[in-house]
């Protein structure tokens, strides 16, 4: 069983929908939690980053992570066809191994 | 200001070559890393330097070598290449570990036949 595990989709939306995003881990020990961003044959960028449990906001974007259930989610709010990309998450425990998820093909549509 | 670069960006090898990917990045960060990204199993990480002078083990070592060449350059070698290692690499660095975002690179492309 992966650490990270991520359903890969694809995920098709209209634009103006609101996505939604999960990721489920196992580690108990992981304290900090990502969302990449990816674009086809593009290197990831970070979109968010918490640390622990909660939420977190950034223009159209949430991050909220439960770690009594282990979930790790992220919301977009009115889609974008610029949001077509795939989405990865990623945990680790403070130190240098991130372990990522296998990412969601997410594609909005005009 | 040009973040983290990588050469080449893809590759062609036959089984049993060697190759060193680069990398390089201008942002002064202490720690560097590479990653393989295969489909269905999201980024792996082979190898990472927290620090210049220092390099560690991740998730997938075997069949790589690294070096830390200075706090700038971080390579990757294929003493023996195998099918199995074709795969999209990506390097990346970081100021630190914790809550430190890790910037990456472009990506090789490297196809081993």
């Amino acid at each position: 069983q992966k650490e990270v595990e991520q359903d890969p989709g694809p995920l098709s939306v209209p634009e103006g929908a609101i996505v939604s995003l999960n990721c489920t881990y196992s580690n108990s020990a992981f304290q900090y939690f990502m969302w990449y961003r990816q674009y086809s044959r593009k290197g990831p960028e970070l979109l968010m980053y918490t640390y622990s449990s909660g939420n977190k906001e950034d223009g159209r974007f949430t991050a909220q992570v439960d770690k009594s259930s282990k979930y790790i989610s992220l919301f977009i709010r009115d889609s974008q066809p610029s949001d077509s990309a795939t989405y990865l998450c990623a945990s680790h425990t403070g130190g240098f191994k991130t372990i990522f998820g296998a990412g969601t093909r997410l594609f909005v549509k005009a | 200001n040009a973040g983290v670069t990588q050469t080449p960006k893809f590759q062609v090898l036959k089984t049993g070559q060697s190759m060193t990917l680069q990398c390089a990045q201008d942002m002064n960060h202490n720690s560097m890393y590479w990653y393989r990204q295969d489909p269905g199993m999201g980024l792996r990480l082979i190898y990472y330097s927290a620090s210049e002078g220092t390099t560690d083990k991740g998730e997938v070592p075997n069949g790589y070598n690294v070096s830390r060449l200075n706090k700038r350059e971080f390579s990757l070698r294929l003493e023996s290449a195998a099918p199995s290692q074709t795969s999209v690499y990506f390097c990346a660095s970081s100021e630190a570990a914790g809550l430190y975002e890790q910037y990456f690179g472009p990506g090789t492309r490297l196809t081993v036949t």
